[in-house]
């Protein structure tokens, strides 16, 4: 079975700093997706960047990259100049190419400290 | 273009109690997955509908059920509700491929 472990519950940072949030994953699947979804007090929930797991090169998005490390299954998020509006709960996720059920980590709270 | 819509936004049952829950896809969008959100967790899959067949199943009861529409539409069931139902059930359709559009999903809260 699939799982997606976020070891920080929560995480504080100033304004403008940059912010790493951490996943690890499970699976012996080959083909795969991994995403980082962004959920504010809104409750939308918002994809932040996404990772085919067969490319190498790791996803960016504007302030937000990724470093993908396949073999070490690790998938961590970093958040560059960070804002206010980063303030949100973010989740780590994992999709196999053969399912489309999203297997979520139990998410990490980042707050933007003015 | 309108994304994902739900109804209701919020709802309040009591225990054995049934409710629906309904979601709109974004046009065009044919696969229309359902997820449960318990406080202070992540979501966890429910169903999954592609072209109003049912293509996946997650780790819930019976009490749990779905269905969609010619339209895409889709209802997510609940009978006999408990306590522990008490969530954000969250809607996201998707075209064919990987990228799921979520809605601003639906509270219950079970009495």
């Amino acid at each position: 079975a699939q799982t997606v472990t976020q070891s920080q519950p929560e995480m504080s940072v100033q304004e403008a700093e940059t912010v790493t949030l951490s996943c690890t994953y499970d699976t012996s699947e080959s083909n795969y997706y991994l995403f980082w979804y962004k959920q504010p007090p809104s409750r939308q929930m918002i994809l932040v960047i996404r990772q085919e797991a067969y490319k190498q090169q790791n996803a960016t998005e504007n302030r937000f990259s990724v470093n993908f490390q396949k073999a070490a299954k690790s998938f961590s998020l970093k958040i560059s100049d960070s804002q206010l509006g980063d303030t949100a709960m973010y989740f780590c996720a994992f999709m196999t190419w053969e399912e489309d059920k999203i297997i979520f980590g139990k998410g990490t709270r980042l707050h933007i400290l003015p | 273009d309108a994304g994902v819509t739900q109804s209701p936004t919020h709802l309040i049952k009591t225990r054995g109690q049934h409710v629906t829950l309904r979601c709109s896809p974004i046009s065009g969008h044919k696969s229309v997955s359902w997820y449960q959100q318990v406080l202070g967790q992540g979501p966890q899959f429910i169903f999954q509908y592609y072209e109003k067949e049912e293509r996946g199943r997650g780790n819930f009861p019976d009490r749990f059920s779905a269905r969609q529409f010619p339209n895409y539409s889709s209802e997510l069931n609940v009978n006999a509700l408990l306590l522990g139902d008490s969530a954000l059930y969250l809607c996201a359709s998707s075209f064919r491929d990987n990228e799921q559009f979520f809605g601003p999903g639906t509270r219950l809260t079970v009495l």
